[in-house]
């Protein structure tokens, strides 16, 4: 089957405690992202990468890392998560440019304490 | 930036009964996409338009993007209680390799 797995789906933790969430595309799309849903500010991108080791910055980066060594894994860094980080975070991918559409992870809600 | 609004935030309809959702913008898009995300899942693609004027279907769901390329609408005729969902439009400029995504119409539709 066709997906965007994440993992984990649901995390708690604490500011400033290191975590990486994690994306697996089965699809071989060369576009990946990252993107964070908050109420009443809708989806934001964090990060894309258009290919392998090619990376760069969406509207909200800040306190955020992505590395893209394979095709089909993109994982999101937080160095030193902070509270205002607590949100729901979306992977997605696209065979190109996302003027097609994207296929979307089910989601990691992230808590920072 | 470019900005997506759409009308309105929430609706909440009772079935059979017929709904439209809008999606305006003052920036031109190359393709608009609308996609329905239900509780604790990410969005799935409905539908993508990239003609000004056209109109696609999906069953019950009409989707049409304005002749200019602003604006666009989901249509959804004698609507479902599996219509309830959270609805997402989202445009591309030119071959920009980022999505625009409006704030949502959160729908639901009760027996």
């Amino acid at each position: 089957e066709a997906q965007v797995t994440q993992n984990p789906r649901y995390l708690i933790t604490v500011t400033g405690k290191k975590l990486t969430v994690t994306c697996s595309q089965n699809m071989n799309h060369e576009y990946m992202s990252w993107y964070r849903q908050d109420p009443g500010l809708g989806l934001r991108q964090i990060y894309y990468s258009m290919n392998v080791e090619v990376t760069d910055k969406g509207d909200v980066p800040e306190g955020y890392k992505v590395s893209r060594k394979e095709k089909r894994n993109f994982p999101l860094i937080l160095e030193s998560p902070s509270p205002n980080q607590t949100s729901l975070y979306f992977c997605a991918s696209s065979f190109g440019v996302p003027n097609y559409g994207y296929t979307f992870g089910s989601g990691t809600r992230l808590t920072v304490v | 930036t470019q900005l997506l609004e759409q009308s309105p935030q929430f609706l909440s309809i009772q079935e059979g009964e017929n709904l439209t959702v809008y999606c305006n913008s003052s920036s031109v898009f190359s393709s608009l996409q609308w996609y329905r995300q239900e509780p604790g899942e990410g969005p799935v693609l409905l539908v993508t338009v990239v003609t000004g004027g056209e109109v696609k279907k999906l069953k019950r769901l009409t989707f049409q993007f304005g002749d200019a390329r602003k604006d666009s609408s989901l249509h959804i005729t004698a609507a479902q209680p599996g219509d309830t969902g959270l609805y997402l439009c989202a445009g591309a400029a030119g071959t920009a390799s980022k999505l625009t995504f409006g704030t949502g119409t959160r729908l639901q539709v009760t027996l």
